[in-house]
């Protein structure tokens, strides 16, 4: 079955440690994303990609970073100057044209110890 | 400025119909998208509007007025199941441009 799988599910962060967060999908959708969701709070972009080897920032990028290496694959990594780190991370991809939906991961709970 | 707005909460009884409201002011629109989350898990979509009417999928419809800035999703034969928060996302400008509203949390009671 075709979808998109982030891993791990749960993930703790130390103060002043660097975490990354996997994002993968079998779909073979050219565009990927990263939300962020807060509690009370829509979901907030992080980092888009639309195409291998090219990301742009998305409206709340400090602290964190991405690649796309592959067309499957867009970690995102979580740097110590997140400040605020706590929250529910989703993945997602799309065909990448503006009326095509997104398809989510099942997300990734980040705490801080 | 970009600003979507959905109740917080809404309750409502197994069997009924609730209507889900959204409105947003965007600097640009490219289309309008329900989606539902259970607690804890991904978003799933249910509808796209981009032209002004009601779109009827099944139990749940949707509809747009693009003048006044405004949707509402509709559920019918409400089920258990449906206890989930629906999220109201408006494409701004260009296709990555997608703002989601805070979300509205259905509770469905026997």
């Amino acid at each position: 079955d075709g979808g998109i799988t982030q891993s791990p599910k749960y993930l703790f962060r130390k103060e002043g440690q660097n975490v990354t967060l996997s994002c993968e999908q079998n779909l073979n959708h050219d565009a990927m994303y990263w939300y962020r969701q807060d509690p009370g709070q829509g979901l907030r972009l992080i980092y888009y990609s639309q195409i291998v080897n090219d990301f742009q920032k998305g409206d709340i990028a400090e602290g964190y970073s991405v690649s796309r290496e592959k067309k499957e694959s867009f970690p995102l990594t979580v740097t110590s100057a997140q400040k605020n780190p706590t929250a529910f991370y989703l993945c997602a991809s799309s065909i990448g044209r503006v009326d095509e939906k997104l398809f989510f991961g099942s997300g990734t709970q980040l705490s801080v110890l | 400025g970009q600003n979507i707005d959905q109740p917080t909460e809404m309750t409502a009884t197994e069997g009924a119909i609730v209507q889900i409201n959204c409105t947003y002011q965007t600097s640009g629109f490219n289309g309008l998208f329900w989606y539902q989350q259970h607690a804890g898990e991904a978003p799933t979509f249910l509808s796209y509007n981009v032209l002004d009417g009601l779109e009827e999928k099944g139990r749940f419809s949707s509809f747009l007025s693009r003048s006044k800035g405004y949707s509402y999703l509709l559920l019918k034969e409400l089920q258990m199941k449906d206890s989930a928060s629906y999220l109201c996302a408006v494409r701004d400008q260009g296709f990555q441009k997608l703002v989601f509203g805070t979300g509205t949390r259905l509770l469905v009671s026997p």
